[in-house]
Formats: C-alpha cells, sequence, structure tokens
C-alpha cells in the first residue's frame, strides 16, 4: 500500500518569512499526483497545490511552491511570505492513476503555526 | 465554499446506535469518497463510490456502509457505534472515478459525530 510521511508533526514561521514542509511518498507506481492540502481551526479541508509525477516543472500558485523531486520520492511546499492565515494543519496527499478508482492517501499532517 | 454539503454538521449519539450521515456531491461530480479523521489524526479513507458503483475500498470497518443514489448523493450508515468511532467524517467529491485527469477532490464541510 502507498504511504504518505510527514515527518513534521509541527512548524513555526514568522509573519512574512519562508517555510518548507517535508512530505515523503512510497509508491511502485509511475503516474500519479501529489496534493497538499489546508486544514484550519474551521476544520475544511481546502486544496492548496497539486503536482502531476510527468511534469517536471514545480508548481506554483501564488505564494505557495513544491519541490517536487521523484527520484527520491519528496514533495515539499514552500510558503512564501507567510501569513496569519497559513496558519492551519497541513496535509500531504496521494492519489496514484490506475483504473482501480482514485484513493486519496495522507500523511498525518503538519501543524503550522504563524507567529506575528 | 467546495459546492459539497454534508448533513448533518454535528451529531451526539449513544453507543450502540445507528446513524447516517449525508453527503451531495459538487454539480457534475460523479464520485463520492468518505474518510475519517480522529482526534488530532490524518484523513483514513473510507469508502469511495463512482456513478453509484463502489469503485475503492479503505479501512471501513464492517460495521459501516455507504451507498450511492442514482442522483448522486451519498450516505454513510455507522451502526454499532462505539466510544471509537467518535470522529469527524469527511465527503469529498471529484468529477472522474477512475483513469482521469488530475480530479482533485473536494471536501465537504464534514460531520462531527460524538459517541458518549
Amino acid at each position: 500500500a502507498q504511504t504518505v510521511t510527514q515527518s513534521q508533526p509541527e512548524m513555526s514561521v514568522q509573519e512574512a518569512e519562508t517555510v518548507t514542509l517535508s512530505c515523503t511518498y512510497d509508491t511502485s507506481e509511475s503516474d500519479y499526483y501529489l496534493f497538499w492540502y489546508k486544514q484550519p481551526p474551521s476544520r475544511q479541508m481546502i486544496l492548496v497545490i497539486r503536482q502531476e509525477a510527468y511534469k517536471q516543472q514545480n508548481a506554483t500558485e501564488n505564494r505557495f511552491s513544491v519541490n517536487f523531486q521523484k527520484a527520491a520520492k519528496s514533495f515539499s511546499l514552500k510558503i512564501s511570505d507567510s501569513q496569519l492565515g497559513d496558519a492551519a494543519m497541513y496535509f500531504c496527499a496521494y492519489r496514484h492513476q490506475r483504473n482501480t478508482g482514485n484513493q486519496f492517501y495522507f500523511g498525518t499532517g503538519t501543524s503550522l503555526t504563524v507567529i506575528p | 465554499d467546495s459546492g459539497v454539503t454534508q448533513t448533518p454538521k454535528h451529531l451526539i449519539t449513544a453507543t450502540g446506535q445507528r446513524v447516517t450521515l449525508r453527503c451531495s456531491p459538487r454539480s457534475g461530480d460523479l464520485s463520492v469518497y468518505w474518510y475519517q479523521q480522529s482526534l488530532d489524526q490524518g484523513l483514513q479513507f473510507l469508502i469511495q463510490y463512482y456513478n453509484g458503483e463502489e469503485r475503492a475500498k479503505g479501512n471501513i470497518l464492517e460495521r459501516f456502509s455507504a451507498q450511492q443514489f442514482p442522483d448522486l448523493h451519498s450516505e454513510l450508515n455507522l451502526s454499532s457505534l462505539e466510544l471509537g468511532d467518535s470522529a469527524l467524517y469527511f465527503c469529498a467529491s471529484s468529477e472522474g472515478g477512475a483513469v482521469s485527469a488530475h480530479y482533485e477532490q473536494y471536501f465537504g464541510p464534514g460531520t462531527r459525530l460524538t459517541v458518549t
């Protein structure tokens, strides 16, 4: 079974600074997708960014970018110019591209604190 | 607002009871997924339905069952409830079902179940 590992249970960052959240995954597939979801105190799950494994270019969404290292099976999230509203739990997720359903596998999450 | 609705928002019930959680996917989405998130835990995939048919199964207990109706809404039935079933139950939907493009999942607000 696929596993997603987030080795940082908690992280903190100063407002306006940059922080990187780590994620590694284990798979034997060549085609898959990776996602970062944000879960603020409201508990709503919000998609932050996604990456297709076949794309070499790292995905970017405004202040959020990823460092996708396919060979190393690493998928880190960089948040630039951190804002107070970025404080949340962040989950890394993996989804394979297979004809048997597109189940997501989630990591255990990283709790991000933004210090004013 | 993701477009995915879940009812009820909160549910308090006693051990041994049975409850039904309801989910309406985004307009046009054919797939529905159910997840369980226990306190301070990641999301555990329970089950996926695509256009009325079960497509993938995760760590779903035998006491739990789900179905997707012709109008594509889904219900998750939890029976013989135990204290450990207390959790946030998320429903998510996506456009595709199996081999598909970058069909990320859109999450509902969740149903918080408390078993006393």
